[in-house]
């Protein structure tokens, strides 16, 4: 059965302190690994898309890199703006379905 | 503006009562998905639909129900089968394919059993 694990649930910085948040995964075959952020009370947002080990995507202070059994989300040099819940998904080559993590509750503190 | 629309925000359901949540796409996406969000919990699977008039079952099903008549549209009905109705639905859209796969949310439903 396909599984996502985050970590850590929950994670406060100050502002400008760097960080990485993890993804696990297990997967029968990997289309593409997803993250997303989403706000209290809203639906998530999409950040990036990646689909094979070595891939790196890059957005302003954020950096998501992927291995064949986890992937990261690197936080440079964050901003309170960045408080938000950051969600990974997996999909299988073998469905559509989207397989969540619980999420990752990012804190930054001025 | 091309987006997924969800409707209503807030929805409160007596006991007993079937309740519909709306869900429209104009991004011509073949995929559909709803989720249901616990507080502090991911996203799970309810039913997706690949495909206009077919739909499979996710994770959660049991209680709910949904159709798939049109390509823009997935109604969800939650049904009084439902035992814990009350939390967040989420409704998503992606394209099929290899790539680009990447599903799109609504702002979801807060749904109340009161």
């Amino acid at each position: 059965e396909d599984q996502v694990t985050q970590s850590p649930e929950a994670l406060r910085l100050q502002e400008g302190e760097s960080s990485s948040l993890n993804c696990s995964y297990t997967v029968s075959g990997l289309r593409g690994l997803f993250w997303y952020r989403q706000d209290p009370g809203k639906g998530p947002e999409f950040l990036f898309t990646l689909y094979s080990a070595g891939e790196e995507k890059e957005k302003e202070r954020l950096k998501a890199t992927l291995t064949k059994k986890e992937s990261f989300l690197h936080i440079t040099a964050p901003k309170p703006e960045d408080s938000a819940t950051y969600l990974c998904a997996v999909q299988a080559r073998n469905n559509n379905d989207m397989r969540f993590g619980a999420g990752t509750r990012l804190t930054v503190k001025p | 503006d091309g987006g997924i629309t969800q409707s209503p925000k807030y929805l409160f359901r007596k006991e007993g009562q079937n309740v519909t949540l709306s869900c429209e796409q104009n991004l011509n996406h073949d995929a559909m998905y709803w989720y249901r969000q616990d507080p502090g919990q991911g996203l799970r699977l309810i039913y997706y639909s690949q495909i206009v008039n077919d739909f499979q079952k996710g994770d959660i099903a049991e209680g709910y129900s949904v159709s798939r008549e049109k390509k823009e549209s997935f109604p969800l009905t939650v049904t009084s089968a439902q035992k814990n109705p009350t939390a967040f639905y989420l409704c998503a859209s992606s394209a099929q394919g290899q790539v680009n796969t990447e599903a799109f949310f609504g702002q979801g439903t807060r749904l109340t059993v009161v």
